[in-house]
C-alpha cells in the first residue's frame, strides 16, 4: 500500500543550526502539507503546497521556514536557524485532490537543544 | 479562529467496554470533521470522517455523527480491543480550505 515516508524518525540538532526534514509524498498526490506537534500541544497546521508554490501558511510558519519540491518526489521543510521552541514532531502529509483523504508520514521527530 | 476541543486522556478502559472520546469544535461555516488515530511508531491515519450536518462516519466498528446544533462530533465504539489502544484526533477542515485543524489528541488505554 502507498504511504507517506519522512526521515529521520529522529533528529538531535543544536541551537542556531540549520535542519532539513524529508518526505517522500505518495507517488500521484498533488497537495502537501507540514504540521508539527509540540508535546503535549495539539497538531498546528505549517503550510501547504501545490504546484511548485504555497498555497497557504500559519503564523508559525515565519521567514526561518522554507519547503522545497527539489525532485518531483522529495518534499522537504528546512529551518533556518533552530530555536529550542522548534522541538517537536513533525508531521508530513499529502492529498490527491482538494478535501481527499490526507494521507500522513510517521513523524520526525525534532530535539532542539 | 476554528478550534477543536478534546475531553483530555488517557482513557482506560478493560477489554470490551463501551468507549465514547467527546469532540466539540468552533468554526463558521461548514467544516467537514475527522477522526485520526496515530498507534505507536506509526503515522496518523484517518478512521472516518463527516462531511455535513446529521452524516455519520464509521469504520471499524467505531462511529461519529456530525451534530450542528451542538457542534460536536464525538467517538464511540461498543465494544473496544486491546488492539484499539492509540492516540485518537479529533479534526476539522474548514469550508473551502484544504488544512486540517486539529485537537490535542486523546490516548486510549485499553487492557484485557
Amino acid at each position: 500500500e502507498p504511504e507517506v515516508t519522512q526521515t529521520p524518525s529522529h533528529q538531535v540538532t543544536q541551537m542556531g543550526q540549520e535542519v532539513i526534514l524529508r518526505c517522500v509524498p505518495i507517488s500521484n498526490h498533488l497537495y502537501f502539507y507540514w504540521y508539527r506537534q509540540i508535546l503535549g500541544q495539539k497538531v498546528e497546521f505549517l503550510v501547504s503546497f501545490y504546484n511548485n508554490e504555497i498555497s497557504e501558511k500559519s503564523e508559525i510558519f515565519d521567514d526561518q521556514f522554507s519547503v522545497e519540491r527539489p525532485d518531483g518526489s522529495n518534499f522537504t521543510l528546512k529551518i533556518r536557524s533552530t530555536k529550542l521552541e522548534d522541538s517537536a514532531m513533525y508531521f508530513c502529509a499529502s492529498m490527491t485532490y482538494m478535501n481527499t483523504e490526507a494521507f500522513f508520514g510517521q513523524g520526525t521527530r525534532l530535539t532542539v537543544v | 479562529g476554528d478550534s477543536v476541543t478534546q475531553m483530555e486522556g488517557p482513557v482506560t478502559l478493560s477489554e470490551e467496554a463501551f468507549l465514547t472520546i467527546n469532540c466539540t469544535y468552533t468554526a463558521t461555516g461548514y467544516p467537514s470533521l475527522f477522526w485520526y488515530v496515530q498507534y505507536p511508531g506509526e503515522g496518523l491515519q484517518l478512521l472516518l470522517k463527516a462531511t455535513k450536518a446529521d452524516d455519520k462516519g464509521s469504520n471499524k466498528g467505531f462511529e461519529a455523527t456530525y451534530r450542528k446544533e451542538t457542534t460536536s462530533f464525538h467517538l464511540e465504539k461498543g465494544s473496544v480491543q486491546v488492539s484499539d489502544s492509540a492516540v485518537y484526533f479529533c479534526a476539522l477542515s474548514p469550508t473551502g480550505f484544504q488544512k486540517l485543524v486539529f485537537g490535542t489528541g486523546t490516548r486510549l488505554l485499553v487492557s484485557p
